[in-house]
Protein backbone atom coordinates (compact mmCIF):
# COMPACT_ATOMS: atom_id res chain seq x y z
CA UNK A 1 0.00 0.00 0.00
CA UNK A 2 1.48 3.15 -0.81
CA UNK A 3 1.87 5.88 1.92
CA UNK A 4 1.69 8.98 1.59
CA UNK A 5 3.00 11.34 4.53
CA UNK A 6 2.36 15.08 4.73
CA UNK A 7 4.25 17.41 6.75
CA UNK A 8 4.07 19.40 9.07
CA UNK A 9 0.80 18.61 11.00
CA UNK A 10 -0.12 21.78 12.07
CA UNK A 11 1.04 25.04 10.45
CA UNK A 12 0.48 28.48 12.04
CA UNK A 13 0.31 31.36 9.63
CA UNK A 14 -0.65 34.65 10.36
CA UNK A 15 -3.03 36.03 7.10
CA UNK A 16 -1.22 37.83 4.34
CA UNK A 17 1.22 35.20 4.69
CA UNK A 18 2.39 32.12 2.65
CA UNK A 19 2.49 28.50 3.61
CA UNK A 20 4.31 25.75 2.02
CA UNK A 21 2.73 22.08 2.75
CA UNK A 22 4.60 19.07 1.56
CA UNK A 23 3.49 15.43 0.91
CA UNK A 24 5.70 12.92 0.56
CA UNK A 25 4.74 8.97 -1.52
CA UNK A 26 6.49 6.05 -0.32
CA UNK A 27 6.74 4.66 -3.53
CA UNK A 28 6.38 7.16 -7.25
CA UNK A 29 2.84 8.20 -7.75
CA UNK A 30 4.20 9.92 -11.21
CA UNK A 31 2.40 13.22 -11.24
CA UNK A 32 -0.99 11.57 -10.29
CA UNK A 33 -1.54 13.29 -7.14
CA UNK A 34 -4.28 15.72 -5.64
CA UNK A 35 -4.98 18.37 -3.01
CA UNK A 36 -8.06 18.66 -1.07
CA UNK A 37 -9.38 21.01 1.34
CA UNK A 38 -11.51 20.90 4.01
CA UNK A 39 -13.33 23.18 6.70
CA UNK A 40 -15.20 21.33 9.81
CA UNK A 41 -18.62 20.31 8.72
CA UNK A 42 -18.16 19.98 5.25
CA UNK A 43 -16.50 17.38 2.61
CA UNK A 44 -13.15 18.11 1.25
CA UNK A 45 -12.88 20.35 -1.76
CA UNK A 46 -10.51 19.29 -4.35
CA UNK A 47 -8.16 22.14 -4.85
CA UNK A 48 -5.34 20.97 -7.24
CA UNK A 49 -4.92 17.35 -9.79
CA UNK A 50 -2.52 16.10 -11.68
CA UNK A 51 -0.29 17.40 -9.07
CA UNK A 52 -0.03 20.82 -10.57
CA UNK A 53 -3.46 21.22 -12.24
CA UNK A 54 -5.93 24.05 -9.92
CA UNK A 55 -9.68 22.51 -10.29
CA UNK A 56 -12.43 24.53 -11.62
CA UNK A 57 -12.93 27.75 -9.32
CA UNK A 58 -9.55 27.59 -7.41
CA UNK A 59 -8.06 30.88 -6.77
CA UNK A 60 -4.42 31.07 -8.43
CA UNK A 61 -2.74 31.65 -4.91
CA UNK A 62 -3.14 28.05 -4.37
CA UNK A 63 0.12 26.34 -6.70
CA UNK A 64 1.01 22.18 -6.54
CA UNK A 65 4.05 21.09 -7.84
CA UNK A 66 6.28 17.72 -7.31
CA UNK A 67 6.26 14.67 -9.38
CA UNK A 68 7.50 11.05 -8.41
CA UNK A 69 7.43 11.31 -4.44
CA UNK A 70 7.99 14.75 -3.32
CA UNK A 71 4.80 17.11 -3.68
CA UNK A 72 4.38 20.23 -2.21
CA UNK A 73 0.94 22.62 -1.78
CA UNK A 74 2.04 26.71 -1.79
CA UNK A 75 -1.04 29.09 -0.94
CA UNK A 76 0.41 32.58 -1.43
CA UNK A 77 -1.02 35.37 1.08
CA UNK A 78 -3.56 32.68 3.02
CA UNK A 79 -6.73 34.52 3.28
CA UNK A 80 -9.27 33.94 6.00
CA UNK A 81 -10.97 31.26 4.31
CA UNK A 82 -7.74 29.26 3.84
CA UNK A 83 -7.67 28.24 7.27
CA UNK A 84 -8.25 24.58 7.07
CA UNK A 85 -7.24 20.84 6.83
CA UNK A 86 -5.37 19.98 3.94
CA UNK A 87 -4.92 16.43 2.50
CA UNK A 88 -2.77 15.05 -0.47
CA UNK A 89 -4.59 11.96 -1.96
CA UNK A 90 -2.53 9.52 -4.55
CA UNK A 91 -4.87 7.86 -7.16
CA UNK A 92 -1.50 5.98 -9.50
CA UNK A 93 -2.20 2.88 -7.47
CA UNK A 94 -4.56 0.53 -5.67
CA UNK A 95 -5.47 0.81 -3.00
CA UNK A 96 -5.57 4.83 -2.97
CA UNK A 97 -4.26 6.22 -0.64
CA UNK A 98 -4.94 9.77 1.52
CA UNK A 99 -1.82 11.37 3.81
CA UNK A 100 -2.97 12.18 7.47
CA UNK A 101 -3.54 16.11 6.91
CA UNK A 102 -1.97 19.50 8.04
CA UNK A 103 -4.07 21.63 9.56
CA UNK A 104 -3.36 25.33 8.59
CA UNK A 105 -4.64 27.74 11.49
CA UNK A 106 -4.36 31.00 12.32
CA UNK A 107 -1.24 32.45 14.02
CA UNK B 1 -25.72 22.32 -10.57
CA UNK B 2 -24.18 18.71 -9.90
CA UNK B 3 -25.66 17.25 -6.27
CA UNK B 4 -24.56 14.58 -4.48
CA UNK B 5 -26.78 13.33 -1.19
CA UNK B 6 -26.11 10.19 0.53
CA UNK B 7 -28.51 8.83 3.11
CA UNK B 8 -29.31 5.47 4.95
CA UNK B 9 -26.95 6.16 7.80
CA UNK B 10 -27.72 5.27 11.22
CA UNK B 11 -27.01 3.46 14.70
CA UNK B 12 -26.06 -0.10 14.17
CA UNK B 13 -25.28 -2.87 16.25
CA UNK B 14 -21.78 -4.53 16.10
CA UNK B 15 -21.87 -8.06 13.15
CA UNK B 16 -24.95 -5.75 11.70
CA UNK B 17 -25.62 -4.58 7.77
CA UNK B 18 -26.56 -1.28 6.14
CA UNK B 19 -26.96 -0.07 2.83
CA UNK B 20 -25.92 3.71 2.15
CA UNK B 21 -27.34 5.20 -1.17
CA UNK B 22 -25.76 8.64 -2.92
CA UNK B 23 -28.41 10.02 -5.23
CA UNK B 24 -27.12 12.45 -8.21
CA UNK B 25 -28.19 14.95 -9.93
CA UNK B 26 -26.94 17.86 -12.58
CA UNK B 27 -24.58 15.38 -14.67
CA UNK B 28 -24.36 12.67 -16.68
CA UNK B 29 -24.18 9.82 -13.90
CA UNK B 30 -23.18 6.72 -16.47
CA UNK B 31 -20.09 8.98 -17.53
CA UNK B 32 -18.68 9.34 -14.06
CA UNK B 33 -16.70 6.84 -12.35
CA UNK B 34 -18.06 6.96 -8.70
CA UNK B 35 -16.79 6.55 -5.31
CA UNK B 36 -17.05 6.47 -1.41
CA UNK B 37 -14.66 7.87 1.57
CA UNK B 38 -14.99 7.86 4.88
CA UNK B 39 -13.87 10.03 8.09
CA UNK B 40 -14.16 8.87 11.30
CA UNK B 41 -14.39 11.41 14.00
CA UNK B 42 -11.90 13.10 14.60
CA UNK B 43 -9.71 11.72 12.13
CA UNK B 44 -8.61 12.10 8.31
CA UNK B 45 -9.85 10.43 4.89
CA UNK B 46 -9.87 7.28 4.07
CA UNK B 47 -10.99 6.07 0.66
CA UNK B 48 -13.47 2.86 0.39
CA UNK B 49 -14.46 2.02 -2.91
CA UNK B 50 -14.53 2.97 -6.37
CA UNK B 51 -16.59 1.97 -9.44
CA UNK B 52 -14.40 2.99 -12.42
CA UNK B 53 -15.73 1.64 -16.05
CA UNK B 54 -16.82 -1.33 -14.45
CA UNK B 55 -14.51 -2.33 -12.79
CA UNK B 56 -14.60 -2.25 -8.67
CA UNK B 57 -12.12 -1.68 -6.34
CA UNK B 58 -12.21 -2.31 -2.01
CA UNK B 59 -10.18 -1.07 0.24
CA UNK B 60 -8.55 -4.15 2.22
CA UNK B 61 -10.25 -3.24 5.53
CA UNK B 62 -13.48 -3.34 3.55
CA UNK B 63 -12.97 -6.23 0.94
CA UNK B 64 -15.53 -9.57 1.52
CA UNK B 65 -17.62 -6.95 3.26
CA UNK B 66 -18.74 -3.92 1.51
CA UNK B 67 -20.26 -3.84 -1.77
CA UNK B 68 -20.34 -1.23 -4.23
CA UNK B 69 -22.72 -1.04 -7.02
CA UNK B 70 -24.50 1.54 -9.25
CA UNK B 71 -27.92 2.21 -10.61
CA UNK B 72 -27.37 4.53 -13.79
CA UNK B 73 -30.97 4.39 -15.18
CA UNK B 74 -31.63 6.00 -11.72
CA UNK B 75 -28.42 8.47 -11.17
CA UNK B 76 -27.63 6.78 -8.25
CA UNK B 77 -24.76 4.75 -6.07
CA UNK B 78 -25.13 2.18 -3.29
CA UNK B 79 -22.74 1.05 -0.87
CA UNK B 80 -24.23 -2.15 1.02
CA UNK B 81 -22.31 -2.85 3.96
CA UNK B 82 -22.09 -6.40 6.09
CA UNK B 83 -20.39 -7.86 9.29
CA UNK B 84 -20.20 -4.07 10.64
CA UNK B 85 -17.40 -3.43 13.15
CA UNK B 86 -16.99 -0.34 15.82
CA UNK B 87 -14.08 0.65 13.70
CA UNK B 88 -16.27 1.13 10.78
CA UNK B 89 -17.93 4.32 12.36
CA UNK B 90 -17.37 7.30 10.46
CA UNK B 91 -18.98 9.63 7.90
CA UNK B 92 -19.51 8.10 4.49
CA UNK B 93 -19.32 10.46 1.37
CA UNK B 94 -19.85 9.69 -2.18
CA UNK B 95 -17.78 11.41 -4.87
CA UNK B 96 -17.02 11.27 -8.47
CA UNK B 97 -14.51 11.39 -10.49
CA UNK B 98 -10.97 9.76 -11.21
CA UNK B 99 -8.16 12.13 -11.06
CA UNK B 100 -9.20 13.45 -7.82
CA UNK B 101 -12.68 13.69 -6.78
CA UNK B 102 -14.01 16.69 -8.10
CA UNK B 103 -17.37 16.45 -6.32
CA UNK B 104 -18.57 15.30 -3.09
CA UNK B 105 -21.93 14.81 -0.98
CA UNK B 106 -22.56 16.10 2.73
CA UNK B 107 -21.67 12.58 3.87
CA UNK B 108 -23.90 10.00 5.90
CA UNK B 109 -23.41 9.51 9.55
CA UNK B 110 -22.50 5.38 10.51
CA UNK B 111 -22.31 4.84 13.96
CA UNK B 112 -21.67 1.19 14.66
CA UNK B 113 -21.88 0.50 18.52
Amino acid sequence: EMVMTQSPVTLSVSPGEGATLSCRASQSVSSNLAWYQQKPGQPPRLLIYGASTRATDIPARFTGSGSGTDFTLTISSLQSEDFAVYYCQQYNSWPRTFGQGTKVEIK
Amino acid sequence: EVQLVESGGGLVQPGGSLRLSCATSGFTFSGHSMNWVRQAPGKGLEWVSSIISGYIYYGDAMKGRFTISRDNANNSLSLHMNSLRIEDTAVYYCARGVTGYDSWGQGTLVSVS
